[in-house]
């Protein structure tokens, strides 16, 4: 079975610190996807970053990076210098690649960055 | 914009009602997916329509019923909803066709925000 745990629920932090999101999953299969969404108040997700699992490399774009650990089963989203456009919902998300398509998503973090 | 738009954006019914959610994307994409929203729960992927055929139906009351004229429409059919049905109901679509359907990158409408009276 699948599954993806974001064991915190909200977060608030203080415009420019910066913060990490946590993100662990299960899953049996050994060709998977992870994903980011971002869900500000408006509504709709917004996708942030997709990885596959043989591609355990570090990413940054701009003020945010992600980690990626296979060992821990981890994909964690760090924003740097954080902002007040960053208080939205972000979601972790895992897909399979097997024969029958599976996506399970996390429970989502909600962010709030106070000026 | 994210080129997927539903209407409405808010919708309230009465348990004995029948209504209709509307997605429509503008980005030539061959795949549309429904999911279900709830407070403290996670996305719930309820349907996905691949080149407007369902391919993927995962336990989804009868009470919700899909229907994809062509590839840049997809409806949410509602009657007789309970009040547990209330959530946001979030319309996404993506490029590529099947098989490999749910590791495409998907783009979201706003969602629908139902409630059930």
């Amino acid at each position: 079975a699948q599954k993806v745990t974001q064991a915190q629920t909200e977060i608030s932090v203080v415009e420019k610190e910066d913060v990490t999101l946590d993100c662990v999953y299960e899953t049996r299969d050994t060709t998977y996807y992870l994903f980011w969404y971002k869900q500000p108040p408006s509504g709709e997700l917004v996708f942030l970053i997709r990885r596959n699992s043989f591609d355990e490399q570090n990413e940054i774009s701009g003020r945010y990076s992600w980690n990626f650990q296979k060992s821990t089963s981890s994909f964690n989203f760090t924003i740097t210098a954080s902002q007040v456009v960053d208080s939205a919902v972000y979601f972790c998300a895992l897909v399979n690649s097997g024969g029958y398509q599976k996506v399970t998503f996390g429970i989502g973090t909600k962010l709030q960055v106070i000026p | 914009e994210t080129g997927v738009t539903q209407t409405p954006r808010h919708l309230v019914m009465g348990m004995t009602n029948k209504k209709s959610l509307k997605c429509e994307q503008h980005l030539g994409h061959n795949a549309m997916y429904w999911y279900k929203q709830s407070a403290k729960k996670p996305l719930e992927l309820m349907f996905v329509y691949n080149f407007k055929e369902q391919t993927e139906n995962n336990s989804v009351p009868s009470r919700f019923s899909p229907e994809c004229p062509n590839s840049s429409h997809l409806f949410l059919h509602l009657h007789t909803l309970q009040p547990e049905d209330s959530a946001l109901y979030l319309c996404a679509s993506s490029q590529e066709p099947a098989p490999a359907v749910a590791k495409n990158i998907q783009y979201f409408g706003a969602g629908t925000r139902l409630s059930v009276l």
